[in-house]
């Protein structure tokens, strides 16, 4: 089992609309949650971190489930802007020292149409 | 402010060549990091620096080996290129440890023929 998994996708959907992902983690020692934006042949950029009471920023909501080891996001009134890869991101903090392993998901494609 | 930013941009090699990639941050951040992305496959940790002076393994850390220059600067070195190398590679910076927003640089695309 693959300790970060996605639906790759691809999701085709129209302006205006509410699209949402889900992701689960293996670990269930994992931290830290996020998810990052990335466009085609570009670089990842975060999009927002994920807290265990859910937040929401602008359009966009994530939400965490540690009990079944999933994190969600869920983004509305789609913007053909928001045509991108969106990566999963799970930390499982090490300890002692500030590093721990961070694991990004395969990353679910987003295709907004007019 | 550049932020993080990779040399080359594109490279082709043969294979047994070698080639260094350099990355370089202005944000004062103390980790630094190599990823490598293939289709299918997600990002997966090459190397990481924690912090100056010190530089750790990673999920697929065979036929690279890092430098950490200084705060700064972060190089990846291949000794002996191989096909199966042949990657985007993305370095990527956070102030201290993973737990931080992680900035990456705009990659390097390279293919090992």
């Amino acid at each position: 089992r693959k300790e970060v998994e996605q639906d790759p996708g691809p999701f085709n959907v129209p302006e205006g609309a509410t699209v949402a992902f889900n992701c689960t983690y293996s670990n269930s020692a994992s931290q830290s949650f996020f998810w990052y934006r990335q466009d085609c042949r570009k670089e990842p950029k975060l999009l927002m971190s994920v807290y265990s009471s859910g937040n929401e920023d602008g359009r966009f909501t994530a939400q965490l489930n540690r009990a079944s080891q999933y994190i969600s996001l869920l983004i509305r009134d789609s913007k053909l802007s928001d045509s991108a890869t969106y990566l999963c991101v799970v930390n499982l903090y090490a300890g002692g020292t500030s590093y721990g392993k961070l694991t990004f998901g395969q990353g679910t494609i987003l295709t907004v149409h007019p | 402010n550049a932020g993080v930013t990779q040399t080359p941009k594109f490279q082709v090699l043969k294979t047994g060549q070698s080639m260094t990639l350099q990355c370089a941050q202005d944000m004062n951040h103390n980790s630094m990091y190599w990823y490598r992305q293939d289709p299918g496959m997600g990002l997966r940790l090459i190397y990481y620096s924690a912090s100056e002076g010190t530089t750790d393994k990673g999920e697929v850390p065979n036929g690279y080996n890092v430098s950490r220059l200084n705060k700064r600067e972060f190089s990846l070195r291949l000794e002996s290129a191989a096909p199966s190398q042949t990657s985007v590679y993305f370095c990527a910076s956070s102030i201290a440890g993973s737990r931080d927003t992680q900035y990456f640089g705009p990659g390097t695309r390279l293919t090992v023929l």
